[in-house]
């Protein structure tokens, strides 16, 4: 089973700066990897998968990159709706399909 | 527009059985596999099964946790997939998402992300 590892587990920023949030496989995933946007009391929303392909709807200040084992999410200037939980996974190796333990964007 | 809509959660005792509903709508059901991932309070997602479309054999993996407990199944003609829980045991509490299956091919192998989400029904197991 592959074990993703997210840093920071929260990340303080102000609005309007940029975040990097960042994963990390045990073993490669290649560029099959997914990034998930969740907010409080919501569901998980899809925002890049293929490590760097923006999902339908996905606005362009969210961008995905790396490959193999490291990964990175940017939000290049953070809106008030970004707040939230950022999930990596990977469905490079599977069953099973795995996620990281989520990385929370809070406001600085 | 395409929608998933978790129904059947709820409170269940330890070693008794649930079952899930996952209705779809949107899209051509048939043409995709469904995901079943849990979200156990203040925790992260855990993957919990998985159902191919019926043209890609239409069979089933489950994680190890759920092995044995847990059955998937789905029904094409009325856009509804199923997760039947069975001995349920107080850690499988969590809300339950299902999601869309989007299969790919990269070199030459098979790929599934999940691409749409429901919004979840809440399945509490406690005496």
């Amino acid at each position: 089973e592959i074990v993703m590892t997210q840093s920071p587990a929260t990340l303080s920023v102000s609005p309007g700066e940029r975040a990097t949030l960042s994963c990390r496989a045990s073993q490669s995933v290649s560029s099959n990897l997914a990034w998930l946007q969740q907010k409080p009391g919501q569901a998980p929303r899809l925002l890049i998968y293929g490590a760097s392909t923006r999902a339908t709807g996905i606005p362009a200040r969210f961008s995905g990159s790396g490959s193999g084992t490291e990964f990175t999410l940017t939000i290049s200037t953070l809106q008030s709706e970004d707040f939230a939980v950022y999930y990596c996974q990977q469905y490079n190796n599977w069953p099973p399909w795995t996620f990281g333990q989520g990385t929370r964007v809070e406001i600085k | 527009e395409v929608q998933l809509v978790e129904s059947g959660g709820g409170l269940a005792q330890p070693g008794r059985s649930l079952r899930l509903s996952c209705t779809a709508s949107g899209f051509t059901f048939g043409d995709y596999a469904v995901s079943w991932v849990r979200q156990a309070p203040g925790k992260g997602l855990e993957w919990v099964g998985f159902i191919r479309s019926k043209a890609y054999t239409g069979t089933t993996d489950s994680a190890a946790s759920v092995r044995g407990r847990f059955t998937i199944s789905r029904d094409d003609s009325k856009s509804i997939a199923y997760l039947q829980m069975n001995s349920l045991k107080t850690e499988d509490t969590a809300v339950y998402y299902c999601t869309r299956g989007r299969r790919i091919k990269v070199a030459q192998e098979v790929m599934y992300y999940f691409d749409y989400w429901g919004q979840g029904t809440l399945v509490t197991v406690s005496s």
